[in-house]
């Protein structure tokens, strides 16, 4: 079962920053926080992961409470081509298995 | 970025038959793929995880027999649906993982079974 929680569905208005929220209470020490997004009839592409601290990239900031239970990923200037299924997953590496959630449909108003 | 490719991107094949798709990392060496699938509106499922130059690790419940996976090299890994139903038509999708850092996804691929 996935070891994480994330609301099904969010709205967001174009131009604004997308808060996405996630539960990941039992993650393990060494457990990586990785988010992804999937596109309609595409693969999920990658967007950002981290450990303990917070992350930025080109293209999202991932806020990591202190005690690791929890994750927000933040799009900052939301697109219509932002408008997708975004996953949070937990693991111990990228050589490691991933089990996925039901991730949350964003979908970026006009 | 790393890019993983996919082969064929759609097949439509009769029931009965075998179908066979391929995933690439065309710009690094992955020394771990996985498979997963989808069906329509549900989230990605994993299959099973495959090593090169050793026997993939299935999933619990997913048939070894029926989903032969192969991992050759370093670059390639296929996956074939032996004696494919209608029940076997979902949405393909490999990953491949270079380093622990991350994995990356293919594009996937549509088997639609007749």
């Amino acid at each position: 079962d996935a070891k994480t929680t994330q609301p099904p569905s969010m709205d967001c208005a174009e131009g604004r920053a997308a808060n996405l929220p996630c539960n990941h209470s039992t993650i393990s020490g060494n457990e990586y926080v990785y988010w992804y997004r999937q596109i309609h009839s595409q693969g999920p592409q990658y967007i950002i992961h981290g450990l303990k601290n917070n992350e930025t990239n080109e293209m999202a900031s991932l806020i990591i409470t202190e005690d690791r239970k929890s994750s927000t990923l933040i799009l900052p200037h939301a697109t219509l081509r932002d408008t997708a299924v975004y996953y949070c997953i937990v693991s111990y590496s990228g050589t490691y298995k991933y089990i996925f959630g039901t991730g949350t449909r964003l979908k970026v108003l006009a | 970025g790393a890019v993983v490719s996919q082969h064929p991107s759609r097949v439509i094949c009769k029931s009965g038959t075998s179908v066979k798709i391929e995933c690439r990392s065309l710009d690094f060496q992955a020394t771990t793929m996985f498979w997963y699938r989808q069906f329509p509106k549900k989230s990605l499922m994993l299959m099973a995880t495959s090593n090169e130059g050793s026997k993939a690790t299935y999933e619990q419940g997913v048939e070894k027999d029926k989903f032969l996976i192969n991992h050759a090299s370093l670059t390639l890994s296929t996956l074939t649906v032996t004696s494919a139903h209608p029940e076997d038509s979902s949405f393909y999708i490999c990953s491949a993982a270079g380093s622990a850092d991350t994995q990356y996804f293919g594009p996937g691929t549509r088997l639609t079974v007749l």
